[in-house]
């Protein structure tokens, strides 16, 4: 099945620095979700975007769902240990059946 | 809040015996859904429900099977286990029309030997 494109696949950063990652597919999306994955657990939901030009906060993290609806991007400021994980994102197409397509993810290593 | 849970969340089986894996939300939620997650492929869609007794097939469905009988159970078996299955499944759930968003259970690690 299709998988989206993340970049960067992995990526290690200090504490305290910005974070940017971005999704980008050939199909146009209605929805964008991003989740983050810890070892051993399940995705969790940590933002949705329903309008193209949209962006989103919670926390430290912001979203954007692209102009064009075959992007989104991530930006996760002054990073903490904790967010260390693997960052997935995930596209929906209206009368797809609630059907996402799934990101290749995205590794984040934090260094002390 | 219980949210969705999995049970059980380790299991190791034989090849050819049937396991059922147990998914349960307490939401109330319309749509339910199983993805296995495997190293290479990433999430795949193997069933989904979009109500009780309203189930369909997604990418991956051959060698299983569900039943949603109440609303806020979605069982998954595997009739005969292969060890191809061998796999993290999720179990997720969406609250129905107007809402995208699915949130996850925390997952079964199922070993066939």
């Amino acid at each position: 099945g299709q998988q989206l494109n993340q970049s960067p696949q992995s990526m290690f950063i200090q504490e305290g620095e910005d974070v940017s990652m971005n999704c980008t597919s050939s199909s146009i999306f209605n929805t964008w979700l991003w989740y983050k994955q810890d070892p051993g657990e399940g995705p969790v939901l940590l933002i949705a975007l329903y309008k193209a030009g949209e962006l989103t906060s919670n926390g430290r993290l912001t979203a954007q769902f692209g102009i064009t609806r075959k992007d989104s991007f991530l930006n996760i400021s002054a990073s903490i240990p904790s967010d260390v994980g693997i960052y997935f994102c995930a596209g929906l197409l209206t009368g797809t059946a609630s059907k996402l397509t799934f990101g290749t993810g995205t590794r984040l290593q934090v260094t002390l | 809040d219980a949210g969705i849970t999995q049970s059980p969340r380790y299991k190791i089986t034989e090849t050819g015996r049937q396991v059922t894996l147990m998914c349960h939300q307490t939401w109330s939620h319309s749509y339910m859904f199983w993805y296995r997650q495997d190293l290479g492929h990433g999430l795949r869609l193997i069933y989904y429900s979009a109500a009780a007794d309203i189930t369909d097939k997604g990418e991956v469905p051959d060698g299983y099977v569900v039943s949603r009988s109440k609303t806020e159970n979605f069982p998954l078996t595997l009739e005969s286990a292969t060890r191809s299955q061998t796999s993290v499944y999720f179990c997720a759930s969406r609250r129905g029309p107007g809402s995208d968003e699915q949130y996850f259970g925390p997952g079964t690690r199922l070993t066939v030997t």
